[in-house]
């Protein structure tokens, strides 16, 4: 079965560095979303990116995050510089179509710790 | 957005059929129900969505009462690995592609 590819799957950061997550979405999936879970509560949307555009973005998704397609398999978030409260589960998805009843694949996640 | 609402914990026996209740009783005519699940902080899993017929696949059944005020998940025979956080979704109204979890329901399937 097809998955979503996220790595690292452990990251360690320094507060005020950049880190980039990569996820490998579903090949031919058009749409890409990344979601966070901070530890103990619920899965929040971030970001939704379709034809090298954002799509739609959550108030989370401020000016230190930026998403990107720099290639034709790789999907990517950046996080300028880090804040403690960054600390979370990334979850990266994608879908074939553009809208919810496509239904979505979720990746494993990268679990960002920032010190 | 159409709000709702699952209780917040409830067990089921290994082999047994475990339904999973959702009351979205603000829900508007063309919005549609989807289940996704999350196994320990694994990512969601994408299990079935419906708008007023019932819907099975392969992995569950989905009930939808004719009101649409609320409606039930059915894991026909639950196996351990079945143990998740099931989320009942009515997505953001006006937004296509966003999906806002609230705190779903955490089954535990006992040996």
């Amino acid at each position: 079965e097809p998955e979503v590819t996220q790595t690292p799957s452990h990251q360690v950061t320094q507060m005020g560095q950049e880190v980039i997550l990569r996820c490998v979405p579903i090949s031919n999936h058009l749409y890409f979303y990344w979601y966070r879970q901070i530890l103990g509560q619920k899965v929040e949307f971030l970001v939704s990116f379709y034809n090298n555009e954002i799509s739609e973005k959550s108030e989370i998704f401020d000016d230190q995050f930026s998403v990107e397609r720099p290639d034709g398999s790789n999907f990517t978030l950046k996080i300028r510089s880090t804040k403690l409260e960054d600390s979370a589960m990334y979850f990266c998805a994608s879908s074939e179509e553009g809208h919810l009843r496509g239904g979505y694949t979720f990746g494993s996640g990268t679990r960002l710790t920032v010190v | 957005d159409a709000k709702t609402t699952q209780p917040p914990s409830m067990d089921c026996a290994e082999g047994r059929a475990a339904n999973l209740p959702c009351n979205h009783s603000t829900i508007s005519g063309n919005e549609y129900v989807y289940w996704y699940r999350q196994i320990h902080s694994q990512g969601p899993q994408y299990i079935i969505h419906g708008l007023k017929n019932n819907e099975t696949n392969e992995m569950a059944s989905l009930i939808i009462t004719e009101d649409r005020k609320s409606s039930t998940l059915i894991l026909p025979h639950a196996t351990l690995r079945d143990t998740a956080v099931y989320y009942c979704i009515v997505p953001t109204r006006g937004s296509a592609r966003q999906l806002t979890f609230g705190s779903g329901t955490q089954l535990t399937v006992l040996p």
